[in-house]
């Protein structure tokens, strides 16, 4: 079965602090796909990055960047030099790779995050 | 281009009431997912189609249905609805059913049961 855990409900910090959101994963598969979502107060989810299970090279895009370790079966996500914008509730999904079985998407719990200026 | 649009924007039914929700995909993307998104909580897969076909289930009771058109556009049905069903109904759509391509949400429908 599959599973994404969030271990942290809720961070706080001050705008311009570095930030770093959590996701720890379970799966049989060995090919898989992991996903960061973010989801402001307007509710949509809007997709922000997309990792296969083959390619643990790092991210960096902007201010974000994401740290893949297999061995720890860890994909975190950290915003550098935070702003009030990035106040929202982050996901980190798991979606196998299988055709067959579709593309559904398993969540963690989220993450809130609140930037305070 | 226009993203993935949902109706209605909010919804107030009564217990035991049917509710229809409907999704529009982005242009070219043939699969559309729906997911159930408790207050607190992160979203639940319940159906995704390809090409008018059920490609996948989550773990829901037969009130809940979906079907997708030629058009890929699609519809979500909870019949005898109950105060539990009240969340935020999200529509997704890809191109292909693969994990390797992401899913795209739209606004989401509001659904409140009293």
């Amino acid at each position: 079965a599959q599973k994404v855990t969030q271990a942290q409900t809720e961070i706080s910090v001050v705008e311009k602090e570095d930030v770093t959101l959590d996701c720890v994963y379970e799966t049989r598969d060995t090919t898989y796909y992991l996903f960061w979502y973010k989801q402001p107060p307007s509710g949509e989810l809007v997709f922000l990055i997309r990792r296969n299970s083959f390619d643990e090279q790092n991210e960096i895009s902007g201010r974000y960047s994401w740290n893949f370790q297999k061995s720890t079966s860890s994909f975190n996500f950290t915003i550098t030099a935070s702003q009030v914008v990035d106040s929202a509730v982050y996901f980190c999904a798991l979606s196998e790779a299988r055709r067959e079985y579709g593309n559904k998407l398993v969540f963690g719990a989220g993450t809130i995050l609140r930037v305070k200026s | 281009d226009a993203g993935v649009t949902q109706s209605p924007t909010h919804l107030i039914k009564t217990r035991g009431q049917h509710v229809t929700l409907r999704c529009s995909p982005i242009s070219g993307h043939k699969s559309v997912s729906w997911y159930q998104q408790v207050l607190g909580q992160g979203p639940q897969f319940i159906f995704q189609y390809y090409e008018k076909e059920e490609r996948g289930r989550g773990n829901f009771p037969d009130r809940f249905s979906a079907r997708q058109f030629p058009n890929y556009s699609s519809e979500l049905n909870v019949n005898a609805l109950l105060l539990g069903d009240s969340a935020l109904y999200l529509c997704a759509s890809s191109l292909e059913v693969s994990g390797a391509y992401e899913q795209y949400f739209g606004p989401g429908t509001r659904l409140t049961v009293t």
